[in-house]
C-alpha cells in the first residue's frame, strides 16, 4: 500500500476554495487515489475517486498530474459544513480491501 | 437504496465481557471490513470479509474475531474486553467489481468499556 502524506490540518473561510493536496511518491501502478471525509462521530464518507488527470463530481474535484505521485482535493467554495477530516488513499482493491488510513486533514471551515 | 446499517449504535460493557457488533451491508454489497476509531490511533483496520470468507485481517490481537453470513451480513466478536477497547466501531461494504477504494460506511456502534 503507497503512504500517504497530506497536511495536519487548515483553515479556510466560508465561500473559499479549498485545495488540500495528498503525496503518495510510491504510487503503484495499479493504484487509484480515493478520498473520504469524515464528521465526528460519524462513518467516512466516500467523496471521489480518480486515477488520472481530472475527476469532478458533484462535490468535488480531484487533480491528479501525469507522474500521479500527488494529488488534490478541490472543494469550491466551502460552507461551515464542510468542516470535516478529510483523508486521503492509495490503493487498489486487488487481493480485497486493506484499507489504512492516515491522520487525514483536518479542514476548519470559519465564517 | 438503505445505507450501511449497524446494531447497536452504543453499547456499555465491562472489562472481562465480550460483546457483538452486527452490520447489514447495502444490498449487492458482499465485501465487510470494520474498523476501529479511537482519538489516539485513528481509524484502523481491523479485517474484511468477502463472500464469508476472511480475506485481510489488519494487526489486532486474536480477541477480535469475524464473521459473514451468506446474505453478507457480518458480525465481529471482541471477547476479555479491556477498557483499551472503548472506541467507535466501523463498519464498512463495498461491490465485488470496484477498484480503488470506494466503501460505504455505516454509522458506527459506540462500545464504551468500563
Amino acid at each position: 500500500l503507497a503512504k500517504t502524506t497530506q497536511p495536519i490540518s487548515m483553515d479556510s473561510y466560508e465561500g473559499q476554495e479549498v485545495n488540500i493536496t495528498c503525496s503518495h511518491n510510491n504510487i503503484a501502478t495499479n493504484d487509484y487515489i480515493t478520498w473520504y471525509q469524515q464528521f465526528p462521530s460519524q462513518g467516512p464518507r466516500f467523496i471521489i475517486q480518480g486515477y488520472k488527470t481530472k475527476v469532478t463530481n458533484e462535490v468535488a474535484s480531484l487533480f491528479i498530474p501525469a507522474d500521479r505521485k500527488s494529488s488534490t482535493l478541490s472543494l469550491p467554495r466551502v460552507s461551515l459544513s464542510d468542516t470535516a477530516v478529510y483523508y486521503c488513499l492509495v490503493g487498489d482493491n486487488a487481493g480485497g480491501f486493506k484499507t489504512i488510513f492516515g491522520a487525514g486533514t483536518r479542514l476548519f471551515v470559519k465564517a | 437504496k438503505a445505507g450501511v446499517t449497524q446494531t447497536p449504535r452504543y453499547l456499555i460493557k465491562t472489562r472481562g465481557q465480550q460483546v457483538t457488533l452486527s452490520c447489514s451491508p447495502i444490498s449487492g454489497h458482499r465485501s465487510v471490513s470494520w474498523y476501529q476509531q479511537t482519538p489516539g490511533q485513528g481509524l484502523q483496520f481491523l479485517f474484511e470479509y468477502f463472500s464469508e470468507t476472511q480475506r485481510n485481517k489488519g494487526n489486532f490481537p486474536g480477541r477480535f474475531s469475524g464473521r459473514q453470513f451468506s446474505n453478507s451480513r457480518s458480525e465481529m466478536n471482541v471477547s476479555t474486553l479491556e477498557l483499551g477497547d472503548s472506541a467507535l466501531y466501523l463498519c464498512a461494504s463495498s461491490l465485488p467489481t470496484v477498484t480503488g477504494y470506494e466503501q460505504y460506511f455505516g454509522p458506527g456502534t459506540r462500545l464504551t468499556v468500563t
